[in-house]
């Protein structure tokens, strides 16, 4: 069965500095894809950045890079350069490619950005 | 170009009544999905469909919820005789999957905030 797992309730950063929020998966899939999601306060959800399971190299999208390691069935999220507006929940998914298509997602990590 | 579109944004009900959750995708998605999240907690899939098929409801509790996706019109999520564990936040969102063409990426609505009283 699918399961993703988010092992970080809260993280505090440095405004400026670089955070990396955790995240492992477990699926017998060989294709799926990787996500991530920030919640502000507002409750929207803004799509951050993705990773196939067949994608050779780490994606990266602005100041979010996508820490991806197959084996070890982890997709860490790193922000470089912390904005007081990162300050939010963070929320990685998954989606298998078979069977439907069905995205579930973590319990989230919720980011503080101090100044 | 108008996203995801939920309606209403907020809504009250008493125990024993009912609550109809609308969900309009973007343009050119068929498929629509159903989330619930609790404060502070992660979304919760409830179910997946296509345009007059469910595919996947694993997530659906087996009484009281059911969702539609007709040929015409909106998406709806039913919840009947509610009751005051039903007060979430239910997020549709929706995906223009077309086989490997896209990253089956979800666009989400800003959400239906259910409160039962």
């Amino acid at each position: 069965a699918q399961k993703i797992t988010q092992t970080q309730p809260g993280m505090f950063v440095q405004e400026k500095e670089a955070v990396t929020l955790d995240c492992t998966y477990d699926t017998s899939d060989q294709s799926y894809g990787l996500f991530w999601y920030k919640q502000p306060s507002s409750g929207e959800m803004i799509f951050l950045i993705y990773q196939g399971s067949y994608d050779e190299q780490n994606a990266t999208e602005g100041r979010y890079s996508l820490n991806f390691q197959k084996a070890r069935k982890s997709a860490n999220l790193v922000i470089s350069a912390s904005q007081l507006g990162d300050s939010a929940m963070y929320f990685c998914a998954m989606r298998e490619d078979t069977g439907g298509f069905k995205t579930i997602f973590g319990a989230g990590t919720r980011l503080f950005v101090k100044a | 170009n108008a996203g995801v579109m939920q309606n209403p944004r907020h809504l009250v009900r008493r125990r024993g009544q009912e609550a109809r959750l609308r969900c309009s995708p973007m343009k050119g998605h068929s498929h629509v999905y159903w989330y619930r999240q609790l404060p502070e907690e992660g979304l919760k899939f409830m179910v997946y469909l296509q345009k007059e098929n469910i595919i996947d409801e694993s997530g659906m509790p087996k009484e009281r919820f059911s969702a539609e996706f007709p040929k015409e019109g909106p998406s709806i999520l039913r919840i009947q005789q509610v009751v005051r564990g039903d007060s979430a936040a239910y997020f549709c969102a929706s995906s223009p999957l077309t086989g490997n063409q896209n990253t089956g990426e979800l666009f989400f609505g800003e959400g239906s905030r259910l409160t039962v009283l």
